[in-house]
């Protein structure tokens, strides 16, 4: 069985602080996303990398970056969390692109306050 | 970029009742995925498909390539189905790699 793991289900952060969320999977997966969900919007791609150390931005990637520095882990990071990125956020990973099936974590809970 | 729409936003459903939701896109795929969230975040994959029909129990999906259109049935609902069901497509080119979601579909079967 594929395993996403998000490091934390509810994290509350201090405006300015630096966030790291963490995503580790155990299927040797090339492909690892970062989503965040908002209510209405649905989710919205932030970053995805393809291999390591490789990293493409999604559709929203302003305040964020990512690591990926091993294949089984994919981080993202909020430089200086703000309240606007109060949200859930859910990590992925897949085989091949988007043409195989996608895995997903059980999100984490984020508010910044 | 795909655009994808579904339909409809909320659905609530005696147990019982056949369900179907419909998940329409703009742009040509090769294959669409529908995807199950319950109350607490986790994302679940039902189904990826390319053509036909695939069915798992008493969950049923279908797609039609030519018409950019796929809908997913749930047969003899149950409250234990009520989650938010979330259809995505493929981008192509430069944007294969990327998902496109629905909005999701959140579905409330009553006892």
């Amino acid at each position: 069985d594929v395993k996403v793991t998000q490091s934390s289900r509810y994290l509350v952060k201090r405006t300015g602080e630096k966030v790291f969320l963490e995503c580790v999977q155990d299927m040797d997966h090339e492909n690892m996303f970062w989503y965040r969900q908002d209510p209405g919007l649905g989710l919205r791609l932030i970053y995805f990398s393809y291999d390591v150390k490789m990293k493409e931005k999604g559709d929203i990637p302003e305040g964020y970056s990512v690591s990926r520095e091993k294949k089984e882990r994919f981080s993202l990071i909020l430089e200086s969390a703000s309240t606007n990125q109060t949200s859930m956020y859910l990590c992925a990973s897949s085989l091949w692109m988007s043409y195989t099936e996608a895995f997903f974590g059980q999100g984490t809970r984020l508010t910044v306050v | 970029k795909n655009e994808v729409e579904q339909s409809p936003q909320n659905l609530t459903a005696q147990e019982g009742e056949f369900i179907t939701i419909n998940c329409s896109y703009s742009v040509g795929i090769s294959a669409l995925h529908w995807l199950q969230q319950h109350p607490g975040g986790g994302i679940v994959s039902l189904f990826m498909l390319s053509s036909g029909k695939k069915k798992h129990g008493r969950l049923i999906a279908t797609i039609n390539i030519q018409e950019k259109h796929s809908s997913l049935h749930i047969t003899a609902s149950h409250p234990r189905d009520s989650a938010v069901y979330i259809c995505a497509a493929p981008g192509s080119g430069a944007g294969s790699y990327q998902l496109t979601f629905g909005k999701g579909t959140k579905l409330s079967v009553i006892p």
